[in-house]
């Protein structure tokens, strides 16, 4: 069964630092998504991907944030310079044009110190 | 009044038990509505989509009450392997696929 997946699983940063997450969605899906989950809290959206651009973000997906499809299967989020509150699971997810449901990958779990 | 609101629980019910899990969301124009399962420190997967009719899946029954703005997941002869957390999702009205997650309500079941 195809599945998304995120690279790397943990990743430690200090603070003020760039870091770039990746993921590869589903290889037919068109619409790409990410979410984080703070430790113990809800998940959340960030920003939703469609034909190479932004069509969605939530307020959390300031200007320290930003995705790119470098090349037809990755599909990443970077953060410019780490703050502490950015320390969460980041999800990638994924879907096909009709379907409306969304696979997510295993996350990347983030520490910033 | 939040978004997508639920019972965080937990709920801890002996092998066997049936368990309902209820949940209210704000936005009236809501469209879509999912129960996603979500087990300790992993991704949230898809458990069914609930749909105005109701629907079935195995020992799993949705249903939703759009003039209440009320989702519901019953669980029938729990099982162990049906410890997690469950999260009420509700798509964004009008968006591409914007999910709104609840905090999810937390299931035990004991032997």
């Amino acid at each position: 069964e195809p599945e998304v997946t995120q690279t790397p699983s943990h990743q430690v940063t200090q603070m003020g630092q760039e870091v770039i997450l990746r993921c590869v969605p589903i290889s037919n899906h068109l619409y790409f998504y990410w979410y984080r989950q703070i430790l113990g809290q809800k998940v959340e959206f960030l920003v939703s991907f469609y034909n190479n651009e932004i069509s969605e973000k939530s307020e959390i997906f300031d200007d320290q944030f930003s995705v790119e499809r470098p090349d037809g299967s990755n599909f990443t989020l970077k953060i410019r310079s780490t703050k502490l509150e950015d320390s969460a699971m980041y999800f990638c997810a994924s879907r096909g044009g009709i379907q409306e449901t969304q696979y997510f990958g295993p996350g990347t779990r983030l520490l910033v110190l | 009044r939040k978004e997508v609101e639920q019972d965080p629980g937990p709920f801890n019910v002996p092998e066997g038990a049936t368990v309902a899990f209820n949940c209210t969301y704000s936005n009236s124009a809501s469209q879509s509505f999912f129960w996603y399962r979500q087990d300790c420190r992993k991704e949230p997967k898809l458990l069914m989509s609930v749909y105005s009719s109701g629907n079935e899946d195995g020992r799993f029954t949705a249903q939703l009450n759009r003039a209440s703005q009320y989702i519901s997941l019953l669980i029938r002869d729990s099982k162990l392997s049906d410890s997690a957390t469950y999260l009420c999702v509700v798509k964004k009205a009008g968006s591409q696929g914007n999910l709104i997650f609840g905090k999810g309500t937390k299931l035990s079941v004991k032997p």
